[in-house]
């Protein structure tokens, strides 16, 4: 089946500027995940979503950063006054169950590549 | 916090030799799951491999296979019969059965293979 797909493939913006990166995690996946990969580094984690409950948002880095999960399926990484340090690949994941089942694959989408100018 | 380190930034092989990639944890838990993923220049995150800390065997998947030292907080990828196909980099991470929900990543290892 489909696996984890994001878009833009890439986006480049202006310092200042608001922008929305998009995830469709596989379906029936109820754990979604975001983590930015800063250029030659590794995964740093963002924010986590499971089914209906509070999102786990202790890897955001600042105010300026959020997200949503509409409908349980589809989710917005939204960035504000984007700044130069923002430029990173953002990739988003998701899993079958989640907590539950700490020991589950996250399949991973093909991520985002933000350059904020 | 768990960290989690990889101490070599980049390695090469020749085509069908092994090579073996290091990563070393930081945790005062007990029971938590250690995985490797690949990712190719395409930035597709794909997991390798995977171990539950509790399980004393060491896990294998066809020509990968890791060195598990829970003592010793080391979690080692084996690559035999390296393939062309194998060049990517590889990050290893740490993910605790008792708190926090996210996959803690050591800073990657870049792997060439040559032919």
């Amino acid at each position: 089946g489909a696996g984890v797909s994001q878009s833009p493939s890439n986006k480049v913006t202006e310092k200042g500027k608001d922008v929305e990166l998009r995830c469709d995690p596989i379906s029936g996946h109820t754990a979604l995940y975001w983590y930015r990969q800063s250029l030659g580094q590794g995964l740093e984690f963002l924010i986590y979503f499971q089914g209906n409950s509070a999102p786990d948002k202790s890897g955001l880095p600042s105010d300026r950063f959020s997200a949503e999960r509409t409908g349980g399926s589809v989710s917005t990484l939204t960035i504000q006054r984007t700044q130069q340090e923002d430029s990173a690949v953002y990739l988003c994941a998701s899993s079958p169950s989640g907590a539950g089942h700490r020991g589950e694959t996250q399949y991973f989408g093909p991520g985002t590549r933000l350059l904020v100018l | 916090a768990q960290t989690v380190t990889q101490s070599q930034p980049e390695m090469s092989v020749q085509e069908a030799e092994t090579v073996t990639l290091s990563c070393t944890y930081d945790t005062s838990e007990n029971n938590y799951y250690l995985f490797w993923y690949k990712q190719p220049p395409s930035r597709q995150m794909i997991l390798v491999i995977r171990q539950e800390a509790y399980k004393q065997q060491n896990a294998t998947e066809n020509r990968f296979s890791v060195n598990f030292q829970k003592a010793a907080k080391s979690f080692s990828l084996k690559i035999s019969d390296s393939q062309l196909g194998d060049t990517a980099m590889y990050f290893c991470a740490f993910r605790s059965n008792n708190a926090g929900n996210m996959l803690t990543f050591g800073g990657g290892t870049r792997l060439m293979v040559k032919p």
